[in-house]
């Protein structure tokens, strides 16, 4: 059964600063991996999505890294800005072995970027 | 080009009672799966519906049931509402084969719809 891990459960940083998100997965055997931000009571926003055969993605000031051999994946921000406040959630899809493939999550990182 | 569309968006039942909640996947998507998510979690499967089929479930009890139709929408049920069914409840769509890995897609949820049971 494939579990997901995120630390830490809560960061909270100043304005400007680099930060890393940490997300850890049990079976490297996934398809790929998707970074999601949930703003408080609201649904999810896909940020990146790495393929199984590749290492990172970019987009903007968010860099995702992904060492499925390690079942290991970073989600880098650049010059944080309070706009980034939000919980950030780790999700794996990996077959689940009844014919069709399942989205597993972390129970995220809380982040508050303080102005 | 039109997202995932989820309705209610927030819903109060009282215990015991029965609930459906919608969703329309994201044009071009044929697969919906249903999540829920309790406050401070993060989102667990319930099940997933491909070709008007439930083709796997997680860890959830048959008050929990679903429908798809031919339009590709989908259809929550939950019976016998109990307190701890409280949560936000996600819809995510997909465009994947059960036998095709979703390598080149991922999934888009909703907005959600809160569910308090009191």
């Amino acid at each position: 059964k494939q579990e997901v891990t995120q630390i830490p459960a809560a960061l909270s940083v100043p304005e400007g600063e680099n930060l890393v998100l940490n997300c850890s997965f049990t079976d490297s055997a996934i398809y790929n991996l998707q970074w999601f931000r949930q703003d408080p009571g609201k649904g999810l926003t896909s940020l990146l999505l790495i393929q199984s055969s590749q290492r990172e993605q970019t987009s903007g000031r968010l860099n995702a890294s992904l060492d499925k051999s390690s079942g290991r994946s970073t989600l880098y921000i650049a010059a944080s800005q309070p706009g980034d406040s939000a919980t950030y959630l780790c999700a794996v899809s990996s077959w689940s072995g009844a014919g069709s493939y399942q989205l597993t999550f972390g129970k995220g990182t809380k982040l508050s970027v303080i102005p | 080009d039109a997202g995932v569309t989820q309705s209610p968006t927030h819903l109060i039942k009282t215990r015991g009672q029965q609930v459906t909640l919608r969703c329309s996947p994201k044009s071009g998507h044929d697969t919906v799966s249903w999540y829920q998510q309790a406050l401070g979690q993060g989102p667990q499967f319930i099940f997933q519906y491909y070709e008007e089929e439930e083709r796997q479930r997680g860890n959830f009890p048959d008050r929990f049931s679903g429908h798809q139709f031919p339009n590709y929408s989908s259809e929550l049920n939950v019976n016998a509402l109990l307190l701890g069914d409280s949560a936000l409840y996600l819809c995510a769509s997909s465009s994947i084969l059960t036998r095709q890995p979703p390598s080149l897609y991922g999934y888009t949820f909703g907005s959600g719809t809160r569910l308090t049971v009191v």
